[in-house]
């Protein structure tokens, strides 16, 4: 089966520019969530998407937005980067609400 | 509100000694917990889940981690550790949050095997 993939490893952003950062899901699962991992911390769910549809969302600005497509690959987006924005995302698959996560390698984005 | 204390931030220990990593959240519901393992420059690998049944739960590499509802803990163990096994390492809780899955990790805990 084919894990999750996640592009691109890094990213170097200036302050107020737009970020795209995308996803492949794991085979077989229709749910996908990103998460912030800041230095020394753990990962804060972002939000999460099930068949397209936004539903559950952490304690993120609405700038941070994302987008799922029909064979559940997703996007998350970030506008008017600030500064803590820079950290590890990481995308995550699963089938079902009590199934455990499947994580991709992640995205290192510094913003500077 | 779902919290995840883990208790060390820094675990040190000799290569072949066991090791108990401390996990304890507060949860008002019920919550199935993970043990997550993250390498350097990689994403979280699942090591053991618990959702119903049997306590003691046990995951990939030889690690275990026992369930105890009274004192809301989940700690991980493993009765010899190699040196492979340095990494960091979380606890985390989930619920059904109005029909999604939310996740809550702890800040984690730095294992360092010594040779």
């Amino acid at each position: 089966e084919t894990g999750v993939t996640q592009s691109p490893t890094h990213l170097i952003k200036t302050r107020g520019q737009q970020v795209t950062l995308r996803c492949s899901s794991q085979s077989g699962h229709n749910t996908v969530s990103w998460y912030q991992q800041a230095l020394g911390q753990g990962p804060q769910f972002i939000f999460q998407y099930y068949r397209e549809e936004e539903n559950g969302r952490g304690n993120f600005p609405p700038r941070f937005s994302g987008l799922q497509f029909p064979n559940y690959s997703s996007e998350l987006n970030v506008n008017a980067l600030e500064l803590d924005d820079s950290a590890l995302y990481l995308c995550a698959s699963s089938f079902g609400w009590n199934s455990p996560l499947h994580f991709g390698n992640g995205t290192r984005l510094t913003v500077t | 509100a779902q919290s995840v204390t883990q208790l060390d931030s820094q675990v040190p220990v000799f290569e072949e000694a066991p090791v108990e990593l401390r996990c304890n959240y507060s949860s008002s519901v019920s919550v199935y917990l993970f043990w997550y393992v993250q390498y350097p420059n990689q994403g979280l690998q699942l090591l053991l889940k618990y959702l119903s049944g049997s306590t003691l739960v046990k995951g990939i590499n030889g690690f275990e981690a026992e369930f105890n509802k009274s004192q809301t803990s989940f700690h991980l163990r493993k009765p010899s550790v190699h040196i492979s096994d340095t990494a960091e390492y979380f606890c985390a809780v989930s619920f059904n949050s109005g029909g999604y899955q939310k996740v809550t990790f702890g800040i984690g805990t730095k294992l360092q095997v010594i040779p």
